[in-house]
């Protein structure tokens, strides 16, 4: 069966400090792979989807970056975190071959101050 | 990127009565999914909708797709407390398969 991981579970940084999230999938190759954050219970913005090693498409311009340095791995990273950079991470898989359904990480919650 | 507009943002109700959530865009989607989120979990998949006017059931959840694909409505009959979440609207889009996500409906279903 297919899991998907993400880490850390929680982050607090101070503002102007560096950022790296993890996820990764197990169970399943060359998925398509998803950045969303969410704010305050409401929404997914969408930052960045993936359909492969090293293909990042970024959705909104900002201070963020994705990088997929491997088939199962997509990793979300800031040079210099503001405060609006406070939210709720959210990695997503969905299977290329079939089925329209994203299957979401546990998140992760960062709090910049 | 086309919005989807939810109504309403909250909605507060005793356990055992009926609520209908809503979802629309100005703009004709090809397919439009229902999510569940519970507190600091990601979304779960509920339903896709894909054909105008259709309807799905999910135990005491019935989901309808508009007519003019336009518009989607969720339906609890009897609510329950476990019914308690965030719930989300999202258009697929056949580009990388992402989704775009309205602002959700927020329910809280009192004993």
């Amino acid at each position: 069966s297919q899991t998907i991981h993400q880490w850390p579970a929680t982050l607090v940084q101070p503002v102007g400090s560096p950022l790296s999230l993890e996820c990764t999938v197990e169970g399943t190759s060359n998925p398509n792979l998803y950045w969303y954050r969410q704010a305050a219970g409401r929404g997914l913005q969408l930052l960045f989807y993936s359909v492969g090693i090293g293909q990042i498409s970024s959705e909104v311009p900002q201070n963020l970056s994705a990088s997929r340095p491997q088939d199962r791995q997509f990793i979300l990273s800031s040079k210099k975190l503001l405060l609006s950079d406070s939210g709720f991470y959210l990695c997503a898989w969905r299977d290329r071959q079939g089925g329209q359904e994203q299957y979401f990480g546990p998140g992760t919650r960062l709090t910049v101050t | 990127t086309q919005l989807l507009e939810q109504s309403p943002q909250f909605l507060s109700i005793q356990e055992g009565e009926n609520l209908t959530v809503y979802c629309n865009s100005s703009s004709v989607f090809s397919s439009l999914q229902w999510y569940r989120q519970e507190p600091g979990e990601g979304p779960v998949l509920l339903v896709t909708v894909v054909t105008g006017g259709e309807v799905k059931k999910l135990k005491r959840l019935t989901f309808q797709f508009g007519d003019a694909r336009k518009d989607s409505s969720l339906h609890i009959t009897a609510a329950q407390t476990g019914d308690t979440g965030l719930y989300l609207c999202a258009r697929l889009y056949n580009q990388g398969g992402k989704l775009i996500f309205g602002q959700g409906t927020e329910l809280s279903v009192k004993p």
